[in-house]
């Protein structure tokens, strides 16, 4: 069975700093994909970015990258200029390809901003 | 895309009662997906509904005590049976399928069991 580990129970950054949040994972399977999830207090799962297996350049959408080491299982998430609303739990996600399974969630990371 | 709306958003119960949570997605999905957050938790697949035939459920999870109905492609329920206090947690209903799909959630129903 697959796991998402995520090592960092919480995270602390000032703002218009730069932040990782680590995800390591173990799959068997060649074909998956994974994702980062913002989970803000009002509870709304939200969709940071997300990353084909099979896909070798790191996915970005603006200030949000992923550093994608395969071989390693390493699938760790980059925030630059990090910003007040960027304060949330972040959950790193796993999903077997074929698109019929849900998803297996790790831990999360409890990001806090600083002003 | 898609947007899912999921009822009641909170409740308190009395433990031994049952809960039974609604969602409905606007538009057909093949594939409806139940996670259960407890507090200060991660989200655990619970159980994946599909249109006609029986719910598939994860390790740790059984139909005796989370029944699942899903009678057409845009709406299933969640039924929280014989409750007790540990039954507290936050349950999400969410969809997405296909290759290269994303997931998409539903609010959440925030659930205490008193």
């Amino acid at each position: 069975a697959q796991t998402v580990t995520q090592s960092q129970p919480e995270m602390s950054v000032q703002e218009a700093e730069t932040v990782t949040l680590s995800c390591t994972y173990d799959t068997s399977e060649s074909d998956y994909y994974l994702f980062w999830y913002k989970q803000p207090p009002s509870r709304q799962m939200i969709l940071v970015i997300r990353q084909e297996a099979y896909k070798q350049q790191n996915a970005t959408e603006n200030r949000f990258s992923v550093n994608f080491q395969k071989a390693a299982k390493s699938f760790s998430l980059k925030i630059s200029d990090s910003q007040l609303g960027d304060a949330a739990m972040y959950f790193c996600a796993y999903r077997r390809g074929g698109g019929a399974d849900g998803l297996t969630f790790g831990k999360g990371t409890h990001l806090i901003i600083q002003p | 895309s898609a947007v899912i709306s999921q009822k009641p958003s909170r409740d308190i119960c009395q433990r031994g009662t049952s809960l039974t949570i609604q969602c409905q997605v606007d538009s057909q999905v093949t594939m409806m997906f139940w996670y259960r957050q407890q507090p200060g938790q991660s989200l655990t697949l619970i159980a994946t509904a599909n249109q006609g035939s029986e719910a598939t459920y994860e390790s740790g999870f059984v139909i005796d005590k989370f029944p699942i109905s899903r009678p057409n492609l845009t709406f299933s329920t969640l039924t929280v049976s014989n409750m007790s206090p540990e039954d507290s947690s936050i349950y999400l209903c969410s969809v997405g399928e296909g290759r290269n799909t994303e997931a998409f959630f539903g609010q959440g129903t925030r659930l205490t069991v008193v």
